[in-house]
C-alpha cells in the first residue's frame, strides 16, 4: 500500500511558538490518527478525526480533515522543548479490520 | 488506556541465528496483532497482520518464511526473525487492535530494537 506524504520532513522552531505538519493520502478513509514518536521510542496516540468531522482539538493540538483534498493538517500551539519528536499521520480504511497506513512523518525539533 | 509491552527491548545477535521478539496486550485481548518495520529517520511500514489461532497475513514482498508470527494466544504474539543478517537490523513495533474503539484503533508496544552482527 502506499503511504501518505507528510510535509515538511523537518521542522525547527523556537520554544512558544506554533507548529503546523500537513498530511496528504491516497484513498478514501474511516479516520485519520496522529501519533507522536520520541527517538528510538514507541508510538504514542494522540488524536483521532473522523472522516465526517473537519476539526478537532485536545489540548494544545488542533486536527483539520478536508476530506475532498485527501490532506489533514496538525497545529500544535505554544511549543515546548518536550514537543520534540517525529510526527506521524496514520490513516484507516475498510472496516473494523483495517490496517493503517503511515505517512512519511515530521521531525520537529523544539529549541529553547 | 490499554497497554502492550514487547520483550526484548534490543537485541544484538550473530549473523545467521534466530531472534524472536514477544508482544503482549497485558489488560485486554487482541484478536489481532500487527507487526511494523521502522529503518532510522524514516515511517512505520506494515509486516504482517497476525490472527489468534490462524496464520498470519503477510505483506507484499515481506518473506512470511524469514518473518515467522505465531499467535498462540489473546494476549500474545511473537516474531521470529530467522537466520538473522545484518540487513534484518531494524526497530520492529508490534500493535494490538481494539474492537471496542473506531475502526482502526490500535494500541502500540515501545519496540523492539534489533541489530545484526
Amino acid at each position: 500500500s502506499q503511504q501518505g506524504e507528510e510535509d515538511p520532513q523537518a521542522l525547527s522552531i523556537q520554544e512558544g511558538e506554533n507548529a503546523t505538519m500537513n498530511c496528504s493520502y491516497k484513498t478514501s478513509i474511516n479516520n485519520l490518527q496522529w501519533y507522536r514518536q520520541n527517538s528510538g521510542r514507541g508510538l504514542v496516540h494522540l488524536i483521532l478525526i473522523r472522516s465526517n468531522e473537519r476539526e478537532k482539538h485536545s489540548g494544545r493540538l488542533r486536527v483539520t480533515l478536508d476530506t475532498s483534498k485527501k490532506s489533514s493538517s496538525l497545529l500544535i500551539t505554544a511549543s515546548r522543548a518536550a514537543d520534540t519528536a517525529s510526527y506521524f499521520c496514520a490513516t484507516s480504511s475498510g472496516g473494523t479490520a483495517s490496517k493503517l497506513t503511515f505517512g512519511t512523518g515530521t521531525r520537529l525539533q523544539v529549541t529553547l | 488506556g490499554a497497554v502492550v509491552s514487547q520483550h526484548p527491548s534490543w537485541v544484538i545477535c550473530k549473523s545467521g541465528t534466530s531472534v524472536k521478539i514477544e508482544c503482549r496486550s497485558l489488560d485486554f485481548q487482541a484478536t489481532t496483532m500487527f507487526w511494523y518495520r521502522q529503518f532510522p529517520k524514516q515511517s512505520l511500514m506494515l509486516m504482517a497482520t497476525s490472527n489468534e489461532g490462524s496464520k498470519a497475513t503477510y505483506e507484499q514482498g515481506v518473506e512470511k518464511d524469514k518473518f515467522l508470527i505465531n499467535h498462540a494466544s489473546l494476549t500474545l504474539s511473537t516474531l521470529t526473525v530467522t537466520s538473522a543478517h545484518p540487513e534484518d537490523s531494524s526497530f520492529y513495533i508490534c500493535s494490538a487492535r481494539d474492537l471496542t474503539g473506531p475502526p482502526g484503533t490500535q494500541y502500540f508496544g515501545p519496540g523492539t530494537r534489533l541489530l545484526v552482527l
